[in-house]
């Protein structure tokens, strides 16, 4: 079975700070994702990446950055986090081809205070 | 661009009544169309898929028949239990869009004895 891991469930940070949010997956897929899920918005892609030390930016990637150093891992990185930042943020991977799904991980709620 | 709309919750059904939930999309060429489930407290699992016009996707008693000419896919089940109380979500990925997923705003759904 995929899976898609990331590093906290639940996180609580103060304005300001540096967050990492870390993703890992151990299917060896090429695509990796970060979302963030808000009630009443869906889902809504932040950035992704299809390779190694590639990325591009998704439809929200204001005051996000990511780091894609090894295959299997990807980080999301919030350089300076605000309150409305607060959010559930989803990680997913998928093969680079064909019609395959993504896979997602189960999650990280941060709340920024 | 492509986007995807979904009827608006919450859905509350008694349990054994027949579950439909409406999802229309918009998009050129030919996407892959799939329905997503979360359950409280996690991340998004795939419920089901279809790749082309008029394929049906189907998983544990849910089914969803791929709509070409009025852009459809809605989600349908005879007999809903009380434990398919989650958030359901239709999404799309076209074709050259890296695996991207367009994700609905997902429709909470609770059943009840």
């Amino acid at each position: 079975d995929v899976k898609v891991t990331q590093s906290s469930r639940y996180l609580v940070k103060r304005t300001g700070e540096k967050v990492f949010l870390e993703c890992v997956q151990d299917m060896d897929h090429e695509n990796m994702f970060w979302y963030r899920q808000d009630p009443g918005l869906g889902l809504r892609l932040i950035y992704f990446s299809y390779d190694v030390k590639m990325k591009e930016k998704g439809d929200i990637p204001e005051g996000y950055s990511v780091s894609r150093e090894k295959k299997e891992r990807f980080s999301l990185i919030l350089e300076s986090a605000s309150t409305n930042q607060t959010s559930m943020y989803l990680c997913a991977s998928s093969p680079f081809r064909g019609l395959e799904e993504q896979y997602f991980g189960p999650g990280t709620r941060l709340t920024v205070t | 661009g492509d986007s995807v709309t979904q009827m608006e919750g919450p859905v509350t059904l008694s349990e054994e009544a027949f579950l439909t939930i409406n999802c229309t999309y918009t998009a050129t060429g030919y996407p892959s169309l799939f329905w997503y489930v979360q359950y409280p407290g996690e991340g998004l699992q795939l419920l089901l898929k279809a790749t082309k016009a008029d394929d049906k996707g189907s998983n544990k008693g849910f089914e969803a028949t791929y709509r070409k000419e009025t852009t459809s896919f809605h989600l349908e089940k005879g007999s809903v239990q009380v434990s398919d109380s989650a958030v359901y979500f239709c999404a799309l990925r076209n074709t050259g869009t890296a695996s991207k997923l367009t994700f609905g705003t997902g429709t909470r759904l609770q059943v009840t004895l």
